[in-house]
Formats: structure tokens, sequence, C-alpha cells
């Protein structure tokens, strides 16, 4: 059982807003990712981490940034969120296998 | 980008029927992986794979890592409701520094 935390899990909010939504891991993993994934369909990577100070962007453009100053702790933020911001947010690491966590379905309205 | 095909796209079963689904693509993996994703949940690690040719179960569950490591098939034994889900293939790429690629997914339904 893979001990990756995510909050919140569901979080609905206006246009214009920052958010930080939160993951944290327990395993000390080194990798870390962000997926966005609309419901039920593909997952697709926006950021990853290889360690702390890491970062890169993923294969989907995102308006969000993503910060590694602890090994277990990746947030993902976005300054001002629009309504094409709504997705479900998942976050993962791997020592080797990825493990996810339960995800934050984010609600612009 | 590199890709995943995964089939079927969705299916239809009635309970105790045995599912398959597989996962090509063009290019040479080291590593596939399965994972089972239900609604508003993050997919689980069903079972990993890493040599050619590599055959593992997990309960009902059985994977293989085929033998060109273009492809991997999972199927499922004497389904049962709670097996419904998304069941999604990742395979990570000879060379890369551990990102996956996934494939689009196969939504399971299983009529009691």
């Amino acid at each position: 059982e893979a001990d990756i935390y995510q909050t919140p899990r569901y979080l609905v909010i206006g246009t214009g807003k920052k958010i930080t939504l939160e993951c944290s891991q327990t395993m000390g993993h080194d990798k870390m990712y962000w997926y966005q994934q609309d419901p039920g369909m593909e997952l697709h990577l926006i950021h990853y981490s290889y360690g702390v100070n890491s970062t890169e962007k993923g294969d989907l453009s995102s308006e969000s940034t993503v910060s590694r100053i602890r090994t277990e702790h990746f947030p993902l933020t976005l300054e001002s969120a629009r309504p094409s911001h709504t997705s479900q947010y998942l976050c993962a690491s791997s020592g080797g296998e990825q493990y996810f966590g339960p995800g934050t379905r984010l609600t612009v309205t | 980008g590199q890709q995943l095909n995964q089939s079927p796209q969705s299916m239809f079963i009635q309970e105790g029927e045995d599912v398959s689904m597989n996962c090509t693509s063009s290019s040479i993996f080291n590593t596939w992986l399965w994972y089972k994703q239900e609604p508003g949940e993050g997919p689980v690690l069903l079972i990993a794979l890493y040599k050619a040719g590599e055959l593992t179960s997990n309960g009902r569950l059985t994977a293989q890592f085929g033998i060109t490591r273009k492809d991997s098939f999972l199927n499922i034994s004497a389904s049962i409701p709670s097996d419904v889900g998304i069941y999604f293939c990742a395979g990570q790429l000879v060379r890369s520094q551990g990102n996956l690629i996934f494939g689009k997914g196969t939504k399971l339904s299983v009529k009691p």
C-alpha cells in the first residue's frame, strides 16, 4: 500500500482565485509527478520532479507551476484559476513503480 | 510523442466471464504496469512486469510482458461486479528516466 496523500480531495473555487493543491508522500521517493485527467479519460503528465529543486514540464502544457523544496512534498499552484482548469489532478511518486494519490477534483466556476 | 494502443476501449460482460485486454506499441519497453481506477479515485497498481515473457498473477488477474517487449496483456478470470472500473496499461521506455506512457484505458462493466 502506497502512502501518498493529496489535499483537498474536492475544491470548488471562483475564477481568478489562486489555489495550491497539496501532495505528500512518506516513502522517501525521489521521483514525483502531477497528472491531469478528465473523468474517465486518459492521464496527461503536466509536471514531474526527479528530486529536491528539480522540476520539469510534462507532455501536456499547463498554466500551473510546481515546487520541490522537500523530498516528501510536491505542491501544484494555479495563480489565477479559470473554468478551463476544471479537472481531476493526480499526484504520483515512484521509487521504481509509480503509485498514485487519491486525486483532487477541481471545479472552477 | 510515444503512444500505447490499448484495446478494447470498453467491455460489457456478464458476471463470471473472463476478460482480456491488451496494449501494443511500436516502441520497446523495459517495464509494463497495469492499474485499475474507480470513479473519483486515483489509479491503483495491480501488476508490474519487468522481463520479456514474464507472466505474473495477482488473484484472478494475470498479466504478461510480451516477448517482443512491445506489448502486454491483462486477463481477469471469473469477473465479479467489483471488477468494474477503468484499467490502464503503462509502459516505461528503454533508456527513459522512469516516466511512464499510459494507454487510454479499458472501461469494464460487469452485469450481475
